[in-house]
């Protein structure tokens, strides 16, 4: 079990720029999350796949945020013209919808600091 | 009012204490509560997860539910250094359904001094 891996694992970026992640689930997980988390919070839902189809997004997502899992396996989350406020950590997690209560396994994120 | 409320702490206990979270809820449509682990600069991972209301119970750890009183605990027992982490709940209505999430509690900072 490789678990969740993300990509990079830092990023500084300067205000403006765009950024993207990219998140490779556990190989049979079919559902992918992201979700985002600042300091003394918890994890915030942003968006979910469920293979490569998008099901749901948080309004949190603001039209500067975009995610894809254009084959249903890894996904990217891409930020354009990042501001200060999308300094986070954005997480990842997969489950399996094989049937029963499936947890969401988490990668160790990637921590983005917008100057 | 947060559908999930958790106090942020930090807690400090001495080892070999019992340690006892909490959370709250309003909705009471959630069916599914679990605790995750975070440790600094790391993802969450699963400790444990419950079903409705009653105990459960895996090693040091006890989960309970009390689905009455909208109201969730872990207690950890014999705590140790290693233990010290942040501690979130979760809860969810029903993950069989298309547009189910998981709601996450603020987490509370546990520190365990040797």
């Amino acid at each position: 079990d490789t678990g969740v891996s993300q990509d990079p694992r830092h990023k500084i970026t300067k205000r403006g720029q765009n950024v993207t992640f990219r998140c490779d689930p556990i190989s049979e997980h079919n559902r992918l999350y992201w979700y985002r988390q600042t300091l003394g919070q918890g994890p915030e839902f942003l968006t979910y796949f469920q293979n490569e189809a998008q099901l749901e997004k948080s309004r949190l997502l603001s039209d500067r945020f975009s995610a894809e899992r254009p084959k249903g396996s890894f996904s990217t989350l891409e930020i354009q013209r990042t501001e200060q406020g999308d300094s986070a950590m954005y997480l990842c997690a997969s489950s399996s919808r094989a049937g029963g209560f499936s947890p969401l396994h988490f990668g160790n994120g990637t921590r983005l600091t917008v100057t | 009012q947060k559908e999930v409320e958790q106090d942020p702490g930090p807690l400090s206990v001495p080892e070999g204490a019992i340690v006892s979270l909490n959370c709250t809820y309003s909705n009471s449509a959630f069916q599914y509560f679990m605790w995750y682990r975070q440790y600094s600069r790391k993802g969450p991972e699963l400790l444990m997860y419950t079903y409705s209301s009653g105990n459960k119970e895996d090693g040091r750890f006890t989960a309970q539910v009390d689905k009455s009183s909208k109201y969730i605990s872990l207690f950890i027992r014999d705590s140790q250094p290693s233990d010290s982490a942040t501690y979130l709940c979760a809860m969810s209505s029903d993950l069989r359904n298309r547009d189910d999430k998981i709601i996450f509690g603020k987490g509370t900072r546990l520190h365990i001094l040797p």
